[in-house]
């Protein structure tokens, strides 16, 4: 099976606190890219993220930071310091290989709700 | 730039109704997604254009019709909906057809209501 999983439906902390999203994959390919969006309220998918199979790298942006482990699949993301801004839905999403084409297969989401 | 347009913002229709969904990218994208989103759910790929073919169609009622009159450029033809079509309609755009796993932008989407 080609799936992602994100545990957490929802989440709720006070503002300035770190979080951390938890995403977990399952793929057969043995090349393969995962993705991070985030859906504030206004509903537009925001891209945060791309990560490819072979770069096991961890990254960090300003405030974001995402964590890939291949040993256990997973792809966390982390939010330092966090803002009522980051307030949204966060989706993980695995990229495959379908009718040779590529599609992407998203987790449920987190709900993430940041209080002041 | 990496903006991909959608009108109208929100869409309230009968059940007999015609109306359309457009959405528009100029960053020379050569695929185009159109996506469905429920309440609570992830977003559902509903169809796929690559330089212009229509490359996936996952299965989609044909009430829904879409259409990709050039490379910038993707409709989606609505027709005798149902209340349950009721959802956010998402149309996202990527650099290369969907062989690549290209990153997709999305548009801000529909809010669909059928009555």
């Amino acid at each position: 099976a080609q799936k992602v999983t994100q545990a957490q439906t929802e989440i709720s902390v006070v503002e300035k606190e770190d979080v951390t999203l938890d995403c977990v994959y399952e793929t057969r390919d043995t090349t393969y890219y995962l993705f991070w969006y985030k859906q504030p309220p206004s509903g537009e998918l925001v891209f945060l993220i791309r990560r490819n199979s072979f770069d096991e790298q961890n990254e960090i942006s300003g405030r974001y930071s995402w964590n890939f482990q291949k040993s256990t699949s997973s792809f966390n993301f982390t939010i330092t310091a966090s803002q009522v801004v980051d307030s949204a839905v966060y989706f993980c999403a695995l990229s495959v290989h379908v009718q040779g084409a590529q599609k992407l297969v998203f987790g449920q989401g987190t709900r993430l709700t940041i209080n002041p | 730039d990496t903006e991909v347009t959608q009108t109208p913002k929100h869409l309230v229709m009968g059940m007999t109704n015609k109306k359309s969904l457009k959405c528009e990218q100029h960053m020379g994208h050569r695929a185009m997604y159109w996506y469905k989103q429920k309440a609570k759910k992830p977003p559902e790929l509903m169809f796929v254009y690559s330089y212009e073919k229509l490359s996936i169609n996952e299965s989609v009622p044909s009430r829904f019709s879409p259409e990709c009159p050039n490379s910038s450029l993707l409709n989606l033809h609505l027709h005798a909906l149902q209340p349950e079509d009721s959802a956010l309609y998402l149309c996202a755009s990527s650099q290369t057809g969907p062989r690549v796993p290209d990153t997709q932008y999305f548009g801000p989407g529909t809010r669909l209501t059928v009555l």
